[in-house]
C-alpha cells in the first residue's frame, strides 16, 4: 500500500514569509508525528497527534510553529514569519498508535530553505 | 531529557571489511531502539528494531545488540559493500517520541 507522503518535496521561501507543509499518513494510521532534521543532525521531535488532537507538542520551538490535523488524517505544519534558522528537512511519520512503542513509518520529508 | 550519541561521526572502510557502529543513550527507560539508514537527500529506512526486552536482532548481514542497563547499542554490518555507503541513525523510543543520534556517515570504498 501507499506509504507516508509529504508535499511539497522542496520549498524555498523568503525570510518573514508564511509556509505550510503537508503530510498524508498511511491509511488507517491514527497517530501522526512531525520531526525536524537540521543539516548534519538527527531528526528532532516536534509534535505528536492522536487522532485530531495534539497529544504532545512539547517539541515545537516557539509560537511561530503550529500544526493541525482537523479530520484525523492529513496534517499541516504551519510556520509563520519564517527565519533562516528554520531551514531544515521536515519529516512526518505515522503509526497505528497501538502503544508508545509502535513502529513509526517515515515519509520522504520536505526540504525547507529560507533565504 | 534523552540524549543519544553516535560514535564515530564518520567511517571509511575498504569493501569487504566489517563495520561497527556505536550508539549510547542516557535514559535507560526506553521501549525500543531502532537503527535507520538515510541516503543523501532521502528519508529514513528502518533497518532493525530491538524491543527493550531483547538483546539483539539480526537481518541478513546486519546484527544489532542492545544493553539497556548500560545505555548502549552496536550495529554490526558484515562484509561491507559500496552500496552500504549511507548515514546510519540510531533512535530510542520514550513515551511515543523518537530521540535520534546525529548519525554515523559510512563510506565503503570499492
Amino acid at each position: 500500500g501507499a506509504g507516508v507522503s509529504q508535499t511539497p518535496s522542496n520549498k524555498v521561501t523568503e525570510k518573514g514569509k508564511y509556509v505550510e507543509l503537508r503530510c498524508d499518513p498511511i491509511s488507517g494510521h491514527t497517530a501522526l508525528y512531525w520531526y525536524r532534521q537540521s543539516l548534519g543532525q538527527g531528526p528532532e521531535f516536534l509534535i505528536y497527534f492522536q487522532g485530531t488532537g495534539a497529544a504532545d507538542d512539547s517539541g515545537l520551538p516557539n509560537d511561530r510553529f503550529f500544526a493541525v490535523r482537523p479530520e484525523g488524517s492529513v496534517s499541516t505544519l504551519k510556520i509563520q514569519r519564517t527565519e533562516r534558522g528554520d531551514s531544515a528537512v521536515y519529516l512526518c511519520a505515522s503509526s497505528l498508535d497501538r502503544g508508545p512503542a509502535d513502529t513509526q513509518y517515515f515519509g520522504p520529508g520536505t526540504r525547507l530553505t529560507v533565504l | 531529557k534523552q540524549e543519544v550519541t553516535q560514535i564515530p561521526a564518520a567511517l571509511s572502510v575498504p569493501e569487504g571489511e566489517n563495520l561497527v557502529l556505536n550508539c549510547s543513550f542516557t535514559d535507560s527507560a526506553i521501549y525500543n531502539l531502532q537503527w535507520f539508514r538515510q541516503d543523501p537527500g532521502k528519508g529514513l529506512t528502518s533497518l532493525l528494531l530491538i524491543q527493550s526486552s531483547q538483546r539483539e536482532q539480526t537481518s541478513g548481514r546486519l546484527n544489532a545488540s542492545l544493553d539497556k542497563s548500560s545505555g548502549r547499542s552496536t550495529l554490526y554490518i558484515a562484509a561491507s559493500q559500496p552500496g552500504d555507503s549511507a548515514t546510519y541513525l540510531c533512535a530510542v523510543t520514550n513515551d511515543y517520541k523518537l530521540s535520534f543520534g546525529a548519525g554515523t556517515t559510512v563510506t565503503v570504498r570499492a
